[in-house]
């Protein structure tokens, strides 16, 4: 089954302490992107990657890392997390970029303490 | 930058078609314009896209202003399942997707 896969699903961590969330499609697509989604904010672009080993900031890319060291996988790296990057976080994949249907993850819901 | 405009709320009686409008007058000659849904707290869900003509598939159909600069998405038969969050996009220069506040839909049963 085509799908974008996010891990972990829920995560409840402390100020500081560095994490990873996974994000996997198997579609061979060569866009992706991460979404942080809040309260009365909307959907708001962190980073994005055209292709293997190219990324590029999107709108709110502060405090977050991302690598795409495969085609398939494009982790999202918070390696000082705040407070105020609790949220919840989404991934997307398109076949070739921003102007093409994007396919979605089920979402990470992210609480920093 | 470019952005979308779309009302906050729409309400719309069950088995009514549902009408969401969407302002996009900074959308480029090549860009098509993209609708998506949200329902509660899922990943956003594709529904129909279209460049200049109007556009029918088995979700949606899509009406595109002939100077193009705002849409329509229509739900011809609303049902309790298709209330969401619904999303037109555009997107800016740099090729990065901007979603804007959507317009919450309301079925009313």
């Amino acid at each position: 089954e085509a799908q974008v896969t996010q891990n972990p699903r829920y995560l409840i961590t402390v100020t500081g302490k560095k994490l990873t969330v996974t994000c996997s499609q198997n579609m061979n697509h060569e866009y992706m992107s991460w979404y942080r989604q809040d309260p009365g904010l909307g959907l708001r672009q962190i980073y994005y990657s055209m292709n293997v080993e190219v990324t590029d900031k999107g709108d709110v890319p502060e405090g977050y890392k991302v690598s795409r060291k495969e085609k398939r996988n494009f982790p999202l790296i918070l390696e000082s997390p705040s407070p105020n990057q609790t949220s919840l976080y989404f991934c997307a994949s398109s076949l070739w970029g921003a102007s093409d249907t994007q396919y979605f993850g089920p979402g990470t819901r992210l609480t920093v303490l | 930058d470019a952005k979308t405009t779309q009302p906050t709320s729409m309400d719309c009686a069950e088995g009514r078609a549902a009408n969401l409008p969407c302002n996009h007058s900074t959308i480029s000659g090549n860009e098509y314009v993209y609708w998506y849904r949200q329902i509660h707290s899922q990943g956003p869900q594709y529904i129909i896209h279209g460049l200049k003509n109007n556009e029918t598939n088995e979700m949606a159909s899509l009406i595109i202003t002939e100077d193009r600069k705002s849409s329509t998405l229509i739900l011809p038969h609303a049902t309790l399942r298709d209330t969401a969050v619904y999303y037109c996009i555009d997107k800016n220069r740099d090729d990065k997707i901007i979603f804007g506040k959507g317009t919450r839909l309301h079925i009313l049963p």
